[in-house]
């Protein structure tokens, strides 16, 4: 299974631009890289994924490096609802998704 | 939106019962999972579902077992609770893998059904 490696912990202010970095160096060329997060006392969901191109939707943007040994999670506008543990995760296509300790995200006000 | 309902945000039971957590999805989810989640231990998987009666061991299956006798429905079982089985427990859905192969797409999550064995 691809390792995934995040920083514990980030912190930013309201209304700024987040970059949630993570570096998956052992993915394999067919992994997708999925992005989760969990709010306090909530279940994960789903953030965004993409394979090689990066990709946006309404929640986040995605940056993929050239040799996807690395993403970043771009979140455009951070808001209080945004604190939350991001997790970082290569899709194998197996029924396993492995969750390591993500990043926490902690939103000054 | 897909939902995934928990029957229980909030449990509290003794050594030795036997506990039923039940998860709903109204979405027609081929793929249900059951995860555990401890502070320090993350998410942790102990059985999932690719069909109705089928299941297949996770992670940590041991102590529990599970039941789908119906698409929508995946129970967890606890046949004779422990303390150490205390814990927050998380449902999830989600269709087959994104390349229309086995393995398993977005997955989506109940809100959790926080247990506590005396």
């Amino acid at each position: 299974d691809a390792k995934t490696t995040q920083p514990n912990s980030m912190e930013s202010n309201e209304e700024e631009p987040v970059h949630l970095p993570c570096n998956h160096s052992t993915i394999s060329g067919t992994d997708y890289i999925h992005w989760y997060r969990q709010l306090p006392s909530q279940g994960p969901e789903y953030v965004i994924h993409g394979l090689t191109s990066n990709v946006n939707n309404r929640m986040a943007s995605l940056a993929i490096a050239e040799d996807r040994k690395s993403s970043t999670l771009i979140l455009h506008r951070a808001t209080l609802r945004d604190a939350a543990v991001y997790y970082c995760i290569p899709n194998t296509g197996g029924f396993k998704t492995i969750f390591g300790a993500g990043t926490r995200l902690f939103v000054k006000a | 939106d897909v939902k995934v309902t928990q029957s229980s945000r909030y449990l509290v039971k003794r050594t030795g019962e036997k506990v039923f957590l039940e998860c709903v999805q109204d979405m027609d989810h081929e793929n249900m999972f059951w995860y555990r989640q401890d502070p320090g231990l993350g998410l942790r998987l102990i059985y999932f579902s690719y069909d109705v009666k089928m299941k297949e061991k996770g992670d940590i299956p041991e102590g529990y077992s599970v039941s789908r006798e119906k698409k929508e429905r995946f129970s967890l079982i606890l046949e004779s609770a422990s303390t150490n089985q205390t814990s927050m427990y998380l449902c999830a859905s989600s269709l087959p893998g994104l390349a229309g192969g086995p393995g398993t797409g977005e997955l989506f999550f109940g809100e959790g059904s926080r247990l506590t064995v005396l």
